[in-house]
């Protein structure tokens, strides 16, 4: 089983759609837990941070379920701009991240 | 703008070349990785340097030797590497203590072993 697993994907959403992602890990000593978008043949780069009591930045909400080894993001009111991979990241200790291999969403006009 | 810097962008390598990758970052951060990532699978930790020391190394072939000279340089040494081994390389740093764990990545190597 994959340390952390993510739907593939491809999610394909007209602008204004609301759009869930789901990520799963089964380390449950897990200390940390992200979300990295990365665009296409660029660098990942931090979308958001994970807390067990969920966090919202805008548009996007993150959520984890430590019980059920589960995370997840809703992005609303998708926008163009949002196209890109979304990487679940789950940290075993500071050093040491692990990812997911990304969904990848395309909004369209 | 990133703050981490990776050279070269492109790599183009025969399997008997050597050839180094490098990494320099100027965030002030103390500890710093390679990640390998090929066509749809996750990112795979390599190497990780903590204040300078490698912490951890996942089963990586000895055909990759990482070197971490000071706390703002890292390397890659490539040597007699396989076809296989074509993907792109990302160097990362992060603060240890009092940071948030954010990794900050380099735009990447990408290597090619013909």
């Amino acid at each position: 089983r994959k340390e952390v697993e993510q739907d593939p994907g491809p999610f394909n959403v007209p602008e204004g759609a609301t759009v869930a992602f789901n990520c799963t890990y089964s380390n449950s000593a897990s200390q940390s837990f992200f979300w990295y978008r990365q665009d296409c043949r660029k660098e990942p780069k931090l979308l958001m941070s994970v807390y067990s009591s969920g966090n919202e930045d805008g548009r996007f909400t993150a959520q984890l379920n430590r019980a059920s080894q589960y995370i997840s993001l809703l992005i609303r009111d998708s926008k163009l701009s949002d196209s890109a991979t979304y990487l679940c990241v789950v940290g075993r200790n500071n050093n040491d991240m692990r990812f997911g291999a990304g969904t990848r969403l395309t909004v369209k006009p | 703008e990133t703050g981490v810097t990776q050279t070269p962008r492109h790599l183009v390598m025969g399997m008997t070349n050597k050839k180094s990758l490098k990494c320099e970052q100027h965030l002030g951060h103390n500890a710093m990785y390679w990640y390998k990532q090929s066509a749809k699978k996750p990112l795979e930790l390599m190497f990780v340097y903590s204040l300078e020391e490698r912490v951890e190394n996942n089963s990586v072939p000895s055909r990759f030797s990482p070197e971490c000279p000071n706390s703002s340089h890292l390397f890659l040494h490539l040597h007699t590497l396989q076809p296989e081994d074509s993907a792109l390389y990302l160097c990362a740093s992060s603060r240890l203590a009092g940071g948030t764990g954010e990794l900050f990545f380099g735009e990447g190597s990408r290597l090619t072993v013909l």
